[in-house]
Parts: structure tokens; sequence; C-alpha cells
């Protein structure tokens, strides 16, 4: 299975709503990152969270991390019909060949108006 | 501005045809990546560069091939022997290796079957 695996698969809120969605990985990381992918589109980084920090904001999102657990989750705050996209958690892993990111299922939200 | 720019948006491959797909960034970024991504998943790597004249084989390069000539460019061709290349196909580049930096992705190349 992949390193990072995103919970839930999909989500459905209404507008104003917060969206909480977590990320669980398997081996020890430089840091971890989160993107967002509109339909057909290519991916837009969102927050880097290194793995000495715990938690990081950047306007409505806040990203927090437990290495102790391996997991991360992303919260999207009053949640708008445009936050409506695939997120994605990737891992930057320690000694990782090539500088690469691992990066996760994904989970769908969707943002009704 | 920079960034990466992939092209074509979309591709049809005709059975036993090579295609390739470009993809082109001006971030100066040393490494490169190509990515396969299906239907409601998430990304495979396919090849990887992190300098020019060099490449490497990701989780799933059966089937494909790259180059990297210069550092501007790493485009991908699809094989006749990929026998199921219906996928969405991203490009992203990385900046100073090792270092805690984020991918910058283009708009990939939506690639199908006739």
């Amino acid at each position: 299975s992949q390193q990072g695996e995103e919970d839930p698969q999909a989500l459905s809120i209404q507008e104003c709503e917060n969206a909480t969605m977590n990320c669980s990985y398997k081996t020890s990381i430089n840091n971890l990152q989160w993107y967002r992918q509109n339909s057909g589109r290519g991916l837009v980084h969102l927050i880097l969270i290194r793995s000495n920090e715990r938690e990081k904001h950047s306007g409505r999102l806040r990203v927090t991390l437990d290495t102790s657990k391996k997991s991360s989750s992303l919260l999207i705050t009053a949640s708008r019909a445009a936050d409506t996209a695939s997120y994605f958690c990737a891992t930057d892993l320690i000694k990782a060949a090539g500088n690469k990111l691992t990066f996760g299922g994904g989970t769908r939200v969707l943002v009704k108006p | 501005d920079g960034g990466i720019t992939q092209s074509p948006k979309y591709l049809f491959r005709k059975e036993g045809q090579n295609v390739t797909l470009s993809c082109e960034q001006n971030l100066n970024h040393d490494a490169m990546y190509w990515y396969r991504q299906d239907p409601g998943q998430g990304l495979r790597l396919i090849y990887y560069s992190q300098i020019v004249n060099d490449f490497q084989k990701g989780d799933i390069a059966e089937g494909y091939s790259v180059s990297r000539e210069k550092k501007e460019s790493f485009p991908l061709t699809v094989t006749s022997a990929q026998k199921n290349p219906t996928a969405f196909y991203l490009c992203a580049s990385r900046g100073a290796l090792y270092s805690n930096q984020p991918q910058h992705f283009g708009d990939g190349t939506r690639l199908s079957i006739l």
C-alpha cells in the first residue's frame, strides 16, 4: 500500500462548515506536504510541515503533524464552494532517492452551496 | 511568470504508436518528475531526473521512456509496450535537492486510446 493514505476517501459538506481529512504514513519523514487538485488540473501546493513542527497555519488551512502516530490532518475552516477539489498528502522520506515525494490516494471534497 | 508547461493538453494514441508528452519548466529547478494518475486515484511515479543527462525509473516505468538533454525539458514517451496508457499524466519539478521544498506541477496531459 502507499506510504501516505488519506481518510476519508470522500467528504461532502455544506458551505461554511469545516472539513477535516487525515493522512497516515509508515516510515520516518523529513516533511509532509498537502496539495489540492481541481478537476482536470495539476496539483497546487498548500502547506509543507517539517518533521520537527507540530502545527502550521495558512489562511483558512490548519495542518497538524504527529510523528509519534505517523499521522497528519488538514483542516479547512469556513469552507467555500471553491474549496471543492481533491486533497493529497505527500511524504518526503528521509534518505529517499531522487528527492522523491510519495503521494496518497487523496480525499475528494465536495462543498455544497 | 515562472512555471511548468505541459503539452499537448489532450493526446490520442493509435495502437502500436509511440507518443511523446512535452514538459518544460523555467523555474531553474534541477529535479523533474513524471507521474501517472488514473481516475479517482493518487499519483504514481513513472520516471524522475535529478540532473541533466541522468534519470531514474520510478514505480511504474515499464512501457515509458524519458530523456533529459536540457535542464528545462523532460519529455516522456509512451511506447507501444505500454498496453494501458489511458491516463492523466503530470509533470513536476523541484528546486535544490534534499531541501524542504514543494513540487511544482504542470496542468497535465490527458492521453486516450483511439
